[in-house]
């Protein structure tokens, strides 16, 4: 059973210091997408990549936010330094890319927490 | 600029009857892809049905079933047999894929409380 997976699962920390986030995608899937779940923005789609090669990423702030895949087995992305503002549920999600026809599959999510 | 609505903030259903989540959008593009996930507690954000804006036949999943109109721009999902596991929030999506650029745009999700 092919899935995504997150690391961490959960992860609190104090406003400045530099968080990770990790995804690894389903094996053979080659777009990655990196969301952003809040109570008050719902879902908002941060940045995506195809074939490891970031593709749009509009949706991220980009005085703090970083995102990359050093392999095709593994995106990251980075925040440093963290705010409290950031606290939310981040999803990666992966997609086999044929262009139109893929459909997404999420992970478990990692919930953040910026104090 | 493409947006999706989700007017219902919260649904019941009891245990073996049926429901339908409502759904609009709004979009300027003839080719685009609709989809409803569903996210239980644990987080996990799982497909539950897809539509292709251009088949005019509604899709179905066992006893998920959508009712799409894209004249309207509604793309309503029928619960059927509703089932306690069914209880999760419920998103609508809306993707559309131009010029080698996605667009992902989410509703702001339905609680869907099932009542044994």
């Amino acid at each position: 059973d092919a899935r995504v997976t997150q690391t961490p699962r959960d992860k609190v920390t104090e406003m400045g210091q530099e968080v990770t986030m990790r995804c690894q995608p389903i094996l053979g899937h080659n777009t990655v997408f990196w969301y952003r779940q809040t109570m008050m923005q719902g879902l908002e789609l941060l940045a995506y990549f195809r074939n490891r090669a970031p593709l749009d990423d509009s949706g991220m702030p980009k005085d703090r936010f970083s995102a990359e895949m050093p392999d095709a087995t593994l995106a990251t992305l980075k925040i440093q330094p963290s705010e409290p503002r950031d606290s939310a549920v981040y999803f990666c999600a992966s997609a086999l890319g044929t262009g139109d026809q893929e459909t997404q599959y999420f992970g478990p999510g990692t919930r953040l927490l910026v104090l | 600029a493409q947006t999706v609505t989700q007017s219902q903030p919260e649904m019941s259903v009891q245990e073996a009857e049926t429901v339908t989540l409502s759904c609009t959008y709004d979009t300027s593009e003839s080719d685009y892809y609709l989809f409803w996930y569903k996210q239980p507690p644990s987080r996990q954000m799982i497909l539950v049905i897809r539509q292709e804006a251009y088949k005019q036949q509604n899709a179905t999943e066992n006893r998920f079933s959508v009712n799409f109109q894209k004249a309207a721009k509604s793309f309503s999902l029928k619960i059927s047999d509703s089932q306690l596991g069914d209880a999760a929030m419920y998103f609508c999506a809306y993707r559309s894929f131009t010029s080698g650029t996605y667009k992902y745009i989410f509703g702001t999700g339905t609680r869907l409380k099932v009542l044994a």
